[in-house]
């Protein structure tokens, strides 16, 4: 079964300390591989999509990079305002559906 | 702002009782996606619809179904509502795969649905 497992599940940061946040997978030939930021009882808000081994992809202090089996988002001196829930998705193969499988994120916080 | 709207934007609502949550997509996307997000759970896919008709469907109830019009909103029906719906419902669209841009899936704002 195509599974996505994020590492850690909290993760407690204070500001400008750089880390990693970590998604692995058990899809193989997945078409893509997305990062979004959810805040609290809010929508899911998109961050990037990664194609193939090796991509990167940054957005101000976040980049995302991919492997052939993870994933990674890198948080470079986070802001208290980069406290969120991440979580990643990835699209399994297969034409016909564009179903996400979602981990169960990680919470950020970032204390000033 | 996604471009993805969904009314309500809470609901509360008693055992037993039927509601309608409804979506309108992004300008331009075809399909639209249905999610369930609970405490206990991560985001968990319902249904998807493309141009009207059913593409997929997840672990979705036989109490709940949904459509797409063709005017591309999608309305999700839940009924005989129970404690354990309550939940948050989102929906997202996307625009057909391959079609260019950046290819992702945009989440509306959600309904908040309690049941008492």
């Amino acid at each position: 079964e195509d599974q996505v497992t994020q590492s850690p599940e909290a993760l407690r940061l204070q500001e400008g300390e750089s880390s990693s946040l970590n998604c692995s997978y058990t899809v193989s030939g997945l078409r893509g591989l997305f990062w979004y930021r959810q805040d609290p009882g809010k929508g899911p808000e998109f961050l990037f999509t990664l194609y193939s081994a090796g991509e990167e992809k940054e957005k101000e202090r976040l980049k995302a990079t991919l492997t052939k089996k993870e994933s990674f988002l890198h948080i470079t001196a986070p802001k208290p305002e980069d406290s969120a829930t991440y979580l990643c998705a990835v699209l399994p193969p297969g034409g016909a559906t564009n179903k996400l499988i979602f981990g169960t994120g990680t919470l950020l916080a970032v204390q000033p | 702002d996604s471009g993805v709207t969904q009314t309500p934007k809470h609901l509360i609502t008693a055992t037993g009782q039927r509601v309608t949550l409804r979506c309108s997509p992004r300008s331009g996307d075809l399909s639209v996606y249905w999610y369930q997000q609970s405490l206990d759970q991560g985001l968990q896919f319902l249904i998807q619809y493309y141009n009207g008709e059913e593409r997929a469907k997840g672990n979705i109830l036989e109490r709940f179904s949904a459509q797409q019009f063709p005017d591309l909103h999608s309305e999700l029906n839940l009924s005989s509502l129970e404690l354990g719906d309550s939940a948050l419902y989102f929906c997202a669209s996307s625009s057909p795969w391959g079609a260019g841009g950046e290819e992702t899936q945009y989440f509306g704002p959600g309904t908040r649905l309690l049941v008492l």
